[in-house]
């Protein structure tokens, strides 16, 4: 595969349960980013890894942990929801090197929350 | 921080037409994406511009970095280039989206 893939790619989930969204990235990139975008506000950025380093948690609620276990994988483990959360959540790469931050994004995960 | 405008918010035209979108940044930026995200939420790389002019076909884009503007132009308009258009900035290791621009081609 090529690209940002993205699994799942739809899911379901009630407040009490445990799910993991999963993002790879075949770019050689050393950067992954995760994004929410809701309904009709703009994209949020969520976390920030570089060199598997988190490098930004934009005031993330703690419901969300992310996991970076190497450059090419990105987890979003998700506990807990809120109705809320139900969103389109986006993971990017893009290579940081000097100051080229130019983003390749993945299809997404589109997730409900019961 | 800084604040990333896009205008027009909603845009309808008809298949064929041309249309200009534009992005407004409030502080010097390092780079400047441009995107579309289609009807299935897929976010598509368009163009990767900190500066200058580039082309791709039907669209092109102009980014002015001293008068802190950027542009987007779509040409012969086809409806699948109906969805929405976002521009993103970075700066200081920071990236911001705009709200977008909402597309809508009519057969």
């Amino acid at each position: 595969e090529t690209g940002v893939t993205q699994t799942p790619r739809h899911l379901v989930m009630g407040m009490t349960n445990k799910k993991s969204l999963k993002c790879e990235q075949h770019l050689g990139h050393n950067a992954m980013y995760w994004y929410k975008q809701s309904a009709k506000k703009p994209l949020e950025l969520m976390f920030v890894y570089n060199f598997k380093e988190q490098t930004e948690n934009n005031s993330v609620p703690s419901r969300f942990s992310p996991e970076c276990p190497n450059s090419s994988h990105l987890f979003l483990h998700l506990h807990t929801l809120q109705p809320e959360d139900s969103a389109l959540y986006l993971c990017a790469s893009s290579q940081v090197q000097a100051s080229d931050y130019e983003q390749y994004f993945g299809p997404g995960t589109r997730l409900t929350v019961t | 921080g800084i604040q990333v405008e896009q205008s027009p918010p909603d845009l309808i035209l008809q298949e064929g037409a041309n249309s200009t979108l534009r992005c407004n940044f409030s502080d010097s930026v390092n780079n400047l994406q441009w995107f579309h995200q289609n009807p299935w939420g897929q976010l598509i790389n368009l163009f990767y511009i900190p500066s200058g002019t580039k082309q791709n076909g039907r669209l092109s884009a102009t980014t002015v970095a001293t008068e802190r503007y950027s542009l987007l132009y779509i040409s012969s308009s086809q409806t699948t280039d109906s969805g929405v258009y976002f521009c993103a900035v970075e700066r200081d290791d920071k990236i911001i989206f705009g709200k977008g621009t909402r597309l809508h081609i009519l057969p």
